[in-house]
């Protein structure tokens, strides 16, 4: 597509709920991150995805999150016994070139998944 | 964890008046980016300066970078009140598979 596309945009869930949040990148973008930004601070790195396979997960806080891009375009991620904590925007970003190639790697973001948890 | 820390927190300007804002890091740097959001929603890309760069131009954008005091700067000239945003510095390191974003700076522009 043209831009990166995230859905939900706003998810309201309650405590101990599954959540699944999907992003759509840029057609032929090979690199997908998810960040995830809490008010009034930066995006946080949470995974760095290069085709189909997770290149960097350091950035997940803990075994309740995962995310998996199966067939090197669309990924989900999906946040297991959601805690309050959880409450967030999600942020998914796709990049022609994944780190460590050669030249310089600009980020296109999506608007957005808004994660309230209850 | 965060790498960069921007400088100030929040800038409120009339429009017309130049804003700058200021990125400190902490590792040695591949490049050094400035992304813009509006409404807390998705950031978008400004420009890109490689650590081997000092000054960089984009239209009423001017990006500095000083590698030995391991800080950049935004200015931007003639400001309008759809500049209103926040500003995010972000740093790409070797060795790092991320983009390292600051804690941003909260731009109003009044008119």
């Amino acid at each position: 597509g043209a831009g990166v596309s995230q859905t939900p945009s706003n998810k309201v869930t309650e405590k101990g709920k599954y959540v699944e949040l999907r992003c759509d990148p840029i057609s032929g973008h090979t690199a997908l991150y998810w960040y995830r930004q809490s008010l009034g601070q930066g995006p946080e790195f949470l995974i760095y995805f290069q085709g189909t396979g997770a290149a960097d997960d350091s950035g997940l806080p803990n075994d309740r999150f995962f995310a998996v891009r199966p067939e090197g375009s669309v990924s989900t991620l999906k946040i297991q016994r959601t805690e309050r904590g959880d409450s967030a925007v999600y942020l998914c970003a796709s990049s022609q070139q994944g780190f460590g190639t050669p030249g310089a790697n600009v980020l296109t973001f999506g608007a957005g998944s808004r994660l309230t948890v209850l | 964890s965060q790498q960069g820390e921007e400088d100030p927190q929040a800038l409120s300007i009339q429009e017309g008046e130049n804003a700058t804002m200021n990125c400190s890091y902490k590792t040695s740097i591949n490049n050094l980016q400035w992304y813009r959001q509006n409404s807390g929603r998705g950031l978008v890309h400004l420009i890109l300066i490689r650590s081997n760069e000092r000054e960089k131009h984009s239209g009423r954008l001017r990006v500095t970078l000083d590698t030995s005091k391991k800080s950049s700067s935004l200015l931007i000239t003639a400001s309008r009140a759809a500049d209103t945003a926040s500003y995010f510095c972000a740093t790409f390191s070797s060795g790092y598979s991320t983009l390292t974003f600051g804690k941003g700076t909260m731009l109003l522009v009044s008119p």
